[in-house]
């Protein structure tokens, strides 16, 4: 149990577009999920916390304009990175929370702003 | 807020031989210590957790010891394995609320030489 997924795997895009995450926990609910964004050879920063039918709670120094978070569901987050820059080129994993402080992760999705 | 260090960065160490990771973290609330196992390009994956009211948790090869007093937490993998070469998190939480998240350290790169 406790299987997270994520669309895309990989995702390659032209400056300036929009790119959409999907984060799907597939055999059980949660009421929160976790966005986090890694860079190469560093640790996990997490970006914003998504609470189902409730606006995210985003930390300090991520936009919230430009990475846009939608908990519509139990079971789907979705990450939007708005007028996507080179710099935002990062591997990008969500998490859901199961019970009490467990958390269990996405396999990730790399994306590439050309 | 929590701040979580690990050592070392790298490890190396032959095939059968253990592996220590350590880690401190600064806020004597936190109560639960999960340890992630990260393989190139795939996300975190829970392999063992601790939680303060117990000092070791054991699951085969895999330990967890935590002193609370001293405020840090260790795995201990015993027979290493080519396959337990990979890049590990410890991460540091408190409470049992939904927005509470987890803190990361800053990783530690194994690698088991065959």
């Amino acid at each position: 149990g406790a299987v997270v997924s994520q669309h895309p795997s990989r995702v390659i895009c032209k400056s300036g577009t929009s790119v959409k995450i999907e984060c799907r926990s597939l055999d059980f609910q949660a009421t929160t999920m976790f966005w986090y964004r890694q860079f190469p050879k560093q640790s996990l920063m997490l970006m914003a916390t998504s609470n189902e039918g409730s606006k995210a709670t985003y930390e300090q120094g991520v936009e919230k304009d430009k990475f846009l978070i939608n908990h519509a569901s139990l079971t789907l987050s979705t990450l939007t990175v708005t007028s996507a820059h080179p710099e935002d080129s990062s591997f990008y994993i969500c998490s859901a929370r199961v019970r009490g402080n467990e958390q269990f992760f996405g396999p990730g999705t790399r994306l590439t702003v050309l | 807020g929590e701040n979580v260090e690990q050592h070392p960065s790298t490890l190396s160490v032959q095939e059968g031989d253990s592996a220590v990771i350590k880690c401190t973290y600064s806020d004597s609330a936190s109560n639960y210590f999960p340890w992630y196992k990260q393989e190139l390009g795939k996300g975190p994956q829970l392999i063992i957790d601790i939680r303060s009211n117990v000092g070791e948790k054991k699951d085969q090869r895999i330990a967890v010891t935590l002193n609370k007093t001293a405020k840090h937490f260790s795995l201990h993998i015993t027979e290493t394995q080519p396959e337990d070469s990979a890049v590990y998190f410890c991460a540091a939480t408190r409470g049992n609320n939904a927005g509470n998240m987890l803190t990361f350290g800053g990783g530690t790169r194994l690698m088991v030489k065959p």
